[in-house]
């Protein structure tokens, strides 16, 4: 399953919202209610971390300024007010079907 | 704390093998799917392989199967991956993650060199 990521980089003034889209090459679905379809944060310097999983549910400790959007194959993520602490690049990631594929990622900078 | 901690990368030449080590600690490791996802020096994350909770399944990247072992020791709440005829392309930083379908837990990663 191939996942792509748009756009590439971002550059968001704080106090502002950005959002990214993933789509993939096949329907995330794999039960009722159910898609296989998580987002990740790896700030500079560090590990990914999760954020979103099953297209919209928040992570424990996750801000909601962060929220997930979606269905099939094509998916947003949304940060509604952008804060410094935002700045890295975000992946999305499919888990329908092996092998697990990430999107390219898109990095986000803070003007 | 949940974590899991990797070791056992470093500097190896091409055509050598290394071990990778990783120590969970935190949640009942027995219990879990785990991962290995990996990411070459400013590129992006790549999945590399899986194993089951009891050992008795595990899956590989299509690029690196033949040359990739994952193995467990559940009783020292451990999992490793072999790699065996190494490349300079597998130069990167590896990561293991427990694998709930999601990747919930991951560890700081540690860097494979492939050079001569």
């Amino acid at each position: 399953v191939v996942m792509t990521q748009t756009p590439v980089s971002l550059s968001v003034t704080p106090g502002q919202p950005a959002s990214i889209s993933c789509k993939s090459s096949q329907s995330l679905l794999y039960s009722v209610g159910k898609t296989a379809l998580s987002w990740y944060l790896q700030r500079p310097g560090q590990s990914p971390q999760l954020l979103i999983y099953e297209v919209s549910n928040r992570f424990s400790g996750v801000p909601d300024r962060f929220s997930g959007s979606g269905s099939g194959t094509d998916f947003t993520l949304k940060i509604s007010r952008v804060e410094p602490e935002d700045v890295g690049v975000y992946y999305c990631m499919q888990t329908v079907d092996l092998p697990r594929t990430f999107g390219q990622g898109t990095k986000v900078e803070i003007k | 704390e949940v974590q899991l901690v990797e070791s056992g990368g470093g500097l190896v030449q091409p055509g050598g093998s290394l071990r990778l080590s990783c120590v969970a600690s935190g949640f009942t490791f027995s219990s879990h799917w785990m991962s290995w996802v990996r990411q070459a020096p400013g590129k992006g994350l790549e999945w590399v392989a899986n194993i089951k909770p009891d050992g008795s399944e595990k899956y590989f990247m299509d690029s690196v199967k033949g040359r990739l072992t994952i193995s467990r020791d559940n009783a020292k709440n451990s999992v490793y991956l072999q790699i065996n005829s190494l490349r300079v392309e597998d130069t990167a930083v590896y990561y293991c993650a427990r694998d709930m379908g999601v990747f919930d837990i991951w560890g700081q990663g540690t860097m494979v060199t492939v050079s001569s």
